[in-house]
Order: C-alpha cells, then sequence, then structure tokens
C-alpha cells in the first residue's frame, strides 16, 4: 500500500518570505498528485494536482505554485508568503486513473507571521 | 454546481447512539462519493465510499445511504463510540476530473461516554 510523506510537519515564516513544501509517495507508481489547503480545521479547497511529471494544473489563482520533478515528488512553493497563506497544507495520492481512492498524507502546518 | 453541501456543521451524540450526517450535491456528474474522518492536526483518512449504482454500502458500523434523483447521500455510524469523535468530510469527484475532489465543510462529532 502506499505511504505519503510530507515535511515539514510544521512551519513558522514571516510575510514575504519563500516557502517550499514537499511531498513523496512510497509504494506506488505514476499516481495522480494534489495539493489541499484546510483552513480552520474545515473545507479542504483543492489548490493544484498533477497527472504525471511536470504536468500541473492550477484550481485556483494564488500566490503559490506546485512542481513535480519526479513520478512520486510533489512540490508546493512560493515566492513571497502573504498572511492569508496560512493554513494546513496536505498533499493527496490516487491510484490509478480510474476512479480510485484518494489517500492523504500526514499534512503541514504553515503559520504566515 | 460544483458545491457540496454538508450538514449539520456540528453533532452531539450519547455513546451507543446513532450518528447521521448529510450532503447534497447539484452536479448530476457526480459520480464518486468518499466520505472522510479526520483527527485533529492530522490528514483526512478515507472511510468509505460509494458509486451511483447502488443505494446503500455497509462497512463495520458505517454505512453510506445514496439518493440519486434526491442528489443525497449520508453517513451513518451506528453504535457511536467515544473515539469515533472527529471531523467527518462527504466528497463527490466526476470521472472525467482526474479525481478532483469537492468537499463538504465538515461536520464536527463529539460522542460522550
Amino acid at each position: 500500500s502506499q505511504t505519503i510523506h510530507q515535511w515539514p510537519a510544521t512551519l513558522v515564516q514571516p510575510v514575504g518570505s519563500p516557502l517550499s513544501l514537499e511531498c513523496t509517495v512510497e509504494g506506488t507508481s505514476n499516481p495522480n498528485l494534489y495539493w489541499y489547503r484546510q483552513a480552520a480545521g474545515r473545507g479542504l479547497q483543492l489548490l493544484f494536482y498533477s497527472v504525471g511529471i511536470g504536468q500541473i494544473s492550477s484550481e485556483v489563482p494564488q500566490n503559490l505554485s506546485a512542481s513535480r520533478p519526479q513520478d512520486r515528488q510533489f512540490i508546493l512553493s512560493s515566492k513571497k508568503l502573504l498572511l492569508s497563506d496560512s493554513g494546513f497544507y496536505l498533499c493527496a495520492c490516487r491510484l490509478g486513473q480510474g476512479l480510485g481512492e484518494q489517500y492523504f498524507g500526514p499534512g503541514t502546518r504553515l503559520t504566515v507571521t | 454546481q460544483q458545491q457540496v453541501k454538508q450538514s449539520p456543521q456540528s453533532l452531539i451524540v450519547q455513546k451507543g447512539g446513532i450518528s447521521i450526517i448529510n450532503c447534497a450535491y447539484e452536479n448530476t456528474a457526480f459520480d464518486y462519493f468518499p466520505w472522510y474522518q479526520q483527527f485533529p492536526g492530522k490528514g483526512p483518512a478515507l472511510l468509505i465510499a460509494i458509486r451511483p449504482d447502488v443505494s446503500e454500502k455497509k462497512e463495520g458500523r458505517f454505512t453510506i445511504s445514496f439518493n440519486k434523483s434526491a442528489k443525497q447521500f449520508s453517513l451513518h455510524i451506528m453504535d457511536s463510540q467515544p473515539g469515533d469523535s472527529a471531523t467527518y468530510f462527504c466528497a463527490a469527484s466526476k470521472g472525467t476530473s482526474y479525481g478532483k475532489l469537492t468537499f463538504g465543510q465538515g461536520t464536527i462529532l463529539t460522542v460522550h461516554p
């Protein structure tokens, strides 16, 4: 079965600083990968998804970007953080190209000060 | 049309009781309906999921009821236990959307001993 790793687990960054969150997946190949943000412990919002290396689709225009340099690596970045970027960031993967289940990683808690 | 509306926002149940959480959707193209359980500070965990070709699916104490004509589905937790206290999310996706999930806003369930 697949395992999703995210790091760091928590992060406190000042406004205007850069951001890099990493997600890696074990136990599967060619997964669909997703970045979600959860504000205030409720409501998950899809930010980006990727169906393959170098293929990124953005769902919400914002201050963030994503990259997929390897099959099982997904990175969320920002050049300059805003206060509104604070939240709980979750990476998820889905196996195969059909209606497979989607599994979430442990998340990264980001606080922008 | 992409929204999934979840109710109630919070629910308090006595140990041994039945917890019922409801979701409604508008987009008739949705064809996969999972439920997730999330504990504080953790990523959501897939609990149970249903497709519209069946009206009910049961796994242990958890049952999904699905009403295609009403565009509603619900989660029933039988014999609710204090360990079930968590936030529950319904979600929906359509087969042509690369597995992108649209989430409800969540229900905070508290089971009193």
